[in-house]
């Protein structure tokens, strides 16, 4: 199976600044890659396909780059609605598989 | 407007079959572009996918879970079911379909169903 690891584990930031979340892919997945935004209690949100598409309806503050093995996800200026666990998965292989989420907690 | 909701039972009890099934609406189990995945996530843990069905009826499934999952689906009900056998407490999780579609992934969600494994 295709291992996602995620980094960091734990993001702490304030409102207004510029966050980076990096997934690492154990071999390359191209760019089929999907950025997750999952609040407590709720199903996760697709914010991101194709590693840098954004899916409707999605704040242009959102952005994902990379490709092969190695992506990120960008919040340019941080909203307080943005506070959330992130979770990037990989759909080039099956069995599909997640990174292990990134949660992004208010300083 | 594509909607997805899991149901099924909120407890079931160790080494007893689980049976879930998603209704879908707003897009058809036969469109070849389209399928749906099933999704699972313990208590305070992170997401692990299950399975997938294909509009053809080719399912694809978690190396992990392979020997007890069995995804099928009813085109004409708009239904897609998810049996998993000999439940454990770890098990217990909330259970997600999710509408998969060639080249973008899940982009749709049901809200998910809370199954708790217990005697």
């Amino acid at each position: 199976d295709i291992q996602m690891t995620q980094s960091p584990s734990t993001l702490s930031a304030s409102v207004g600044d510029r966050v980076t979340i990096t997934c690492r892919a154990s071999q390359t997945i191209t760019i089929s890659l999907a950025w997750f935004q999952q609040k407590p209690g709720k199903a996760p949100k697709l914010l991101i396909y194709k590693a840098s598409s954004l899916h409707s309806g999605v704040p242009l503050r959102f952005s994902g780059s990379g490709s092969g093995t190695e992506f990120t996800l960008t919040i340019s200026s941080l909203q307080p609605d943005d506070f959330a666990t992130y979770y990037c998965q990989q759909y080039n292989t099956y069995p599909y598989t997640f990174g292990q989420g990134t949660k992004l907690e208010i300083k | 407007q594509v909607t997805l909701k899991e149901s099924g039972p909120v407890l079931v009890k160790p080494t007893e079959t689980l049976t879930l099934t998603c209704t879908v609406s707003g897009f058809s189990l036969s469109n070849p572009t389209m399928g749906v995945s099933w999704i699972r996530q313990p208590p305070g843990k992170a997401l692990e996918w299950l399975g997938h069905i294909f509009s053809n009826d080719r399912v694809s499934y978690s190396r992990s879970l392979r020997s007890r999952l069995t995804i099928s689906k009813d085109t004409s009900k708009s239904q897609v079911v998810l049996t998993m056998t000999v439940m454990d407490p770890v098990d217990t999780a909330t259970y997600y379909c999710a509408r998969g579609m060639t080249d973008y992934g899940m982009d749709v969600w049901g809200q998910g169903t809370t199954v708790t494994v217990s005697s």
